[in-house]
């Protein structure tokens, strides 16, 4: 079965530093997204991806934030200048439809430390 | 704003007991509600999903939900549960766009 993969699995990086979370999606999706759970807390929606484009972010998303698609696999979360805050677990996911009835398969997820 | 409240963090239940987890939205409109899965050291994978028909939705491994739209409830059941399903179970709800809020989750652990 198709799986949504990420790497690296786990990535340790000093306050400041700038940081790309890797995803493989889904091959025949069309719709990617990110999503972020700090220890504790619940897993929340960082931004969606179709066709080149942000199609939805949430506040977390700001200026130290950005997504792209290099190539035709790959999905990529860059951080900037990360912050102590941001160290949490990153879960890609992708869609084939985008809809809101639509599954999203998620992969096993980055945990981000920030020293 | 959409919200997902689960009220269980915790559950620890013997083999072939029954599991209820509670799940209760917050959302005006139309929502679609899914129950997720995460086993140790695995992905998060979806269990089932409503958006529309039939409130009693069955999902894998027996796993079933009942869409109650006056309770904005969608509580997850599983008649008798197995040591396999140790995991961590979160509700989610997606509505007007395609982002899904999820719960808090509730860490389920099943003693042989």
């Amino acid at each position: 079965e198709p799986e949504v993969t990420q790497t690296p699995s786990h990535q340790v990086t000093q306050m400041g530093q700038e940081v790309i979370l890797r995803c493989v999606p889904i091959s025949n999706h069309l719709y990617f997204y990110w999503y972020r759970q700090i220890l504790g807390q619940k897993v929340e929606f960082l931004v969606s991806f179709y066709n080149n484009e942000i199609s939805e972010k949430s506040e977390i998303f700001d200026d130290q934030f950005s997504v792209e698609r290099p190539d035709g696999s790959n999905f990529t979360l860059k951080i900037r200048s990360t912050k102590l805050e941001d160290s949490a677990m990153y879960f890609c996911a992708s869609s084939g439809r985008g809809t809101t009835t639509d599954t999203q398969y998620f992969g096993p997820g980055t945990r981000l430390t920030v020293l | 704003a959409q919200s997902v409240s689960q009220h269980n963090h915790h559950v620890i239940l013997s083999e072939a007991a029954s599991l209820e987890l509670g799940c209760n939205y917050s959302y005006g409109g139309t929502v679609n509600l899914f129950w997720y899965v995460q086993y140790p050291g695995q992905h998060l994978q979806l269990l089932l999903k409503y958006f529309s028909g039939d409130p009693l939705v069955k999902g894998i491994k027996g796993f079933e939900a009942e869409f109650i739209k006056s309770k904005f409830s969608f509580n997850l059941r599983k008649p008798s549960v197995q040591w396999s399903d140790t995991a961590e179970y979160f509700c989610a709800v997606c509505g007007a766009t395609n982002k899904l809020i999820f719960g808090t989750g509730t860490l389920l652990a099943v003693q042989p």
